[in-house]
């Protein structure tokens, strides 16, 4: 069965880098059938996509946060990874690392998310 | 401000149909792109409820049902149960942002 996990620190200062990773368990990151993706969602909000990566490295990311975000993907792990510069308060939220199905698609697994708050 | 528009709440007794509505516009679901839905109970990731507008995945009971029309969509919970208390959201595709976008949730309250 296929799971997701993320990793990575749950307190960020304003101004740095937020950086998480998912590993991907149970299925190959390499699958063609499938992309990988990142979505939020700030506390007692609704949920944003961030970006999406094919195990190739093409992404897609959300226009408003483009000039900030980093996607990658590292197959020989299993895993891909965020990097978000430049954070703010308003970057606190829960992130999920997800499975996307075709793109544009849907997301049909999540990992259980990780908080991430970015306070001084 | 979501790019897809739901209500913030809908509520509904046990046993009845409740349906929740998802507003788009000509560059998502007006342009034809699926509409899906996903389900958030307290405390837990969001879920695949429905894909491609009416398709359940394996294990969501046929009391989950979608539809689409012109730049909506909606979804429709017959036999209200406890357990369906939990926030719904709606999500498509949009061209001029490229990318995924969702609706703001609504939260469901079994009376």
């Amino acid at each position: 069965q296929l799971q997701l996990q993320e990793s990575g620190p749950g307190l960020v200062k304003p101004s740095e880098t937020l950086s998480l990773a998912c590993t991907v368990s149970g299925g190959s990151i390499t699958s063609s059938d499938y992309y990988w993706a990142w979505i939020r969602q700030p506390p007692g909000k609704g949920l944003e996509w961030i970006g999406t990566i094919y195990y190739s490295a093409v992404t897609y990311s959300n226009p408003s946060l483009k000039s900030r975000l980093t996607i990658s993907v590292d197959t020989s792990k299993n895993q891909f990874s965020l990097g978000l510069t430049s954070v703010t308060a308003a970057d606190t939220a829960v992130y999920y690392c997800v499975r996307d199905v075709v793109v544009p698609g849907y997301f049909d697994n999540w990992g259980q998310g990780t908080l991430v708050t970015v306070s001084s | 401000q979501s790019v897809l528009t739901q209500p913030p709440s809908v509520s509904g007794a046990p046993g009845q149909r409740v349906t929740i509505s998802c507003t788009g516009s000509s560059s998502n679901i007006g342009a034809g792109y699926d509409v899906h839905w996903y389900r958030q109970l307290p405390g837990t990731a969001p879920k695949l409820l429905l894909f491609g507008n009416n398709n359940r995945p394996s294990g969501v009971p046929d009391r989950f049902s979608g539809s689409k029309s012109g730049t909506s969509a909606s979804l429709a919970i017959t036999g209200l149960q406890a357990e369906d208390e939990a926030d719904y959201y709606c999500q498509s595709y949009d061209s001029s942002l490229i990318g995924s976008v969702f609706g703001g949730g609504t939260k469901l309250t079994v009376l």
